[in-house]
């Protein structure tokens, strides 16, 4: 099992260029998440899915957008990249059986840089 | 809303006890969780503790929860280089997402 992994690891864009960030896990989860990760602020959660198909905001959903359609895929797109989305990027899933532990498993990160 | 903080730094000598804290603000957090992110990549669950306990150990790792003044700390005993990383201190909210502290970079000296 690969688990939870990211493409790409590194990106550099200009401000105004869109990108989509790929996120697949092979654990057949229900779950899945985007958080952004800057410094000194921890983890925050950009949007989630709870099954193929469902998208929710999470805390800072402004400036991106989200696709569910397979089951083991959900993609981050930028429209229109800003200097302020600058940032490590993790996604992760859970399943919905995950019982007490509630534990999310992480891919990678893909560190963008927006110019 | 929700809040966790964390203190931003902690060194310790290796093979002393390291004790990471954390503060968080929703009283009705059932799962409290610490994870782990080792340079260049994502976060590792390393343990949970459950809102009805006081104290949860797992070989070299201590949780210990005050929920009376909503504070939890990670204490690591014998702390090895390879303990070096970033902790996050994480609660779950009601609707089951996790609501991450800032992390705290433990750097071990030889």
């Amino acid at each position: 099992n690969a688990g939870v992994t990211q493409t790409p690891k590194f990106r550099v864009l200009k401000t105004g260029q869109s990108m989509t960030l790929l996120c697949a896990q092979d654990m057949n989860h229900e779950y899945m998440y985007w958080y952004r990760q800057d410094p000194g602020m921890g983890l925050r959660l950009i949007h989630y899915s709870v099954g193929e198909g469902t998208t929710a905001k999470g805390e800072v959903p402004d400036g991106y957008n989200v696709s569910r359609l397979k089951k083991q895929n959900f993609l981050l797109g930028l429209e229109s990249a800003a200097p302020s989305q600058t940032s490590v990027y993790f996604c992760a899933s859970r399943s919905r059986l995950a019982g007490r532990n509630n534990e999310q498993f992480f891919g990678p990160g893909t560190r963008l840089t927006v110019l | 809303g929700e809040d966790v903080e964390q203190s931003l730094f902690l060194s310790v000598r290796e093979g002393d006890s390291s004790v990471i804290n954390c503060t968080y603000t929703d009283s009705s957090s059932t799962y409290l969780y610490w994870y782990k992110q080792e340079p260049g990549a994502g976060l590792q669950l390393l343990t949970y503790i459950f809102s009805n306990m006081d104290m949860k150990q797992d070989q070299r790792l201590t949780v210990l929860l005050n929920k009376k003044d909503k504070h939890l700390s990670l204490r690591i005993a014998d702390t090895q280089t390879g303990d070096s990383a970033i902790y996050f201190c994480a609660e779950r909210d009601s609707s089951y997402k996790l609501i991450f502290g800032s992390g705290t970079r433990l750097l071990v000296r030889p």
